[in-house]
């Protein structure tokens, strides 16, 4: 298996645009998670799945953020509009078919606001 | 909700010496705590796990105990090597909340040759 792919692995952009990350899961995991890594508040858990549907989305800063997976294999995170401060690595990760299995982390895409 | 904290955020050891990291969480309904390394330019990976119902758990180097009375965890790695040079982040979690991961803050881990 190819592990969680995430694309694209960079993206510099301008403020106000938007930004759309991808992320397909490990085949046959049914919990997918995005998290954001800054050096300010370290990993933070922003949205996660289960079969598709989301879970627990508390940790979405502010509605210009935004989470879809139209099936088990596809997932984005959208944010529109951009701004500096969003500038991050954001991880996919997925894991099984229970609670408090592995999580597999992508190699996370770099963002870049300006 | 649950908030986990995790001490030193960087420790230097010499090659062959024993690291330990800690971590305390706040929840005591938390009872899966799983240990992360992340090497640079890459995302996190489980490097060991325990469950409440254990205290403590080996894999070769690397070991973890868990005090539940003190909600405490600490990850013991000993024969370092240069290669374990990396981001270690200690997380908690409970069962009923599918999986979510609270992370500690990280401890940036260099061996020295």
């Amino acid at each position: 298996d190819a592990g969680v792919i995430q694309s694209p692995r960079h993206e510099v952009t301008e403020m106000g645009q938007e930004v759309t990350l991808r992320c397909k899961p490990i085949s046959g995991h049914d919990y997918l998670f995005w998290y954001r890594q800054t050096m300010m508040r370290g990993l933070e858990l922003l949205i996660y799945f289960n079969n598709n549907v989301p879970i627990d989305d508390s940790g979405m800063p502010e509605d210009r953020f935004s989470a879809k997976m139209p099936n088990a294999s596809f997932s984005t995170l959208k944010i529109q509009p951009s701004e500096p401060r969003d500038s991050a690595v954001y991880f996919c990760a997925s894991s099984g078919t229970s609670a408090d299995n592995e999580q597999f982390f992508g190699p996370g895409t770099r963002l870049t606001v300006l | 909700g649950e908030n986990v904290e995790q001490h030193p955020s960087t420790l230097s050891v010499q090659e062959g010496d024993s690291a330990v990291i800690k971590c305390t969480y706040s929840d005591s309904a938390s009872n899966y705590f799983p240990w992360y390394k992340q090497e640079l330019g890459k995302g996190p990976q489980l490097i060991i796990d325990i469950r409440s119902n254990v205290g403590e758990k080996k894999d070769q180097r690397i070991a973890v105990t868990l005090n539940k009375t003190a909600k405490h965890f600490s990850l013991h790695i000993t024969e370092t090597q240069p290669e374990d040079s990396a981001v270690y982040f200690c997380a908690a979690s409970m069962g009923n909340q599918g999986g979510k991961l609270i992370f500690g803050q990280g401890t940036e881990l260099s061996v020295k040759p």
